[in-house]
């Protein structure tokens, strides 16, 4: 139990286009999604927290007007990278917690996505 | 501003041998702490404590947090190449929450 998928796994884009990144549960529902972003050889960056049916809560310095979050229902989640640029090149992961409600092993767990690698040439 | 700190930030060992990953914190709030491993892909779970003294195993995995010294340790026994990973702290202040992440430390086991 607690599967957290990511589509797509990768993808490699132009600069000035727009890429969207899901995240779903699988076997659980999540009223709460976490967006990370992570750089080569640093740790994880949080960048936004989603919640279902309202807006996102984004961290100190990420714009949220280029980086869009959807969280449409309790199963899914997403990223849009707006008119993206080389310098978003990076590693984004999503998270997401079972809770209590859900029955899952802990309303503390948090379980990732197997993350997106974004390329913009 | 919580804060989370791992210590060292990495170290290479040899199979067989065992390793002790520290991890301390100081945050405002503190509901649990989570261990994760991470190789090439996101993070994988490995333990969540909430108790001081009460230890977590798994396998040749384990952990256990002291809440009085504001600190876990994880620590893995014969180890094996597969072991090589960056092992992360977080800290959890509540239900839901955002995680407070270490740095992480990275491990190289050596056949």
């Amino acid at each position: 139990g607690a599967v957290v998928s990511q589509h797509p796994s990768r993808v490699i884009c132009k600069s000035g286009t727009s890429v969207k990144i899901e995240c779903r549960s699988l076997d659980f529902q999540a009223t709460t999604m976490f967006w990370y972003r992570q750089f080569p050889k640093q740790s994880l960056m949080l960048m936004a927290t989603s919640n279902e049916g309202s807006k996102a809560t984004y961290e100190q310095g990420v714009e949220k007007d280029k980086f869009l979050i959807n969280h449409a229902s309790l199963t899914l989640s997403t990223l849009t990278v707006t008119s993206a640029h080389p310098e978003d090149s990076s590693f984004y992961i999503c998270s997401a917690n079972p809770g209590r409600i859900a029955g899952g092993p802990s309303e503390d767990t948090q379980y990732f996505g197997p993350g997106t690698r974004l390329t913009v040439l | 501003e919580d804060k989370v700190v791992q210590s060292p930030l990495s170290l290479v060992v040899h199979e067989g041998d065992t390793v002790t990953l520290n991890c301390s914190y100081e945050v405002t709030n503190f509901r649990s702490l989570l261990w994760y491993k991470q190789e090439k892909k996101a993070p994988t779970f490995l333990f969540m404590l909430t108790s001081s003294g009460i230890e977590k195993k798994s396998g040749r995995l384990s952990s256990i947090l002291d809440k009085k010294e504001l600190s876990s340790i994880l620590n893995i026994t014969a180890t094996q190449t597969g072991d090589s990973a960056i092992y992360l702290c977080a800290v959890n202040p509540g239900a839901n929450s955002k995680l407070t992440f270490g740095k992480g430390i990275t491990l190289s086991v050596r056949p």
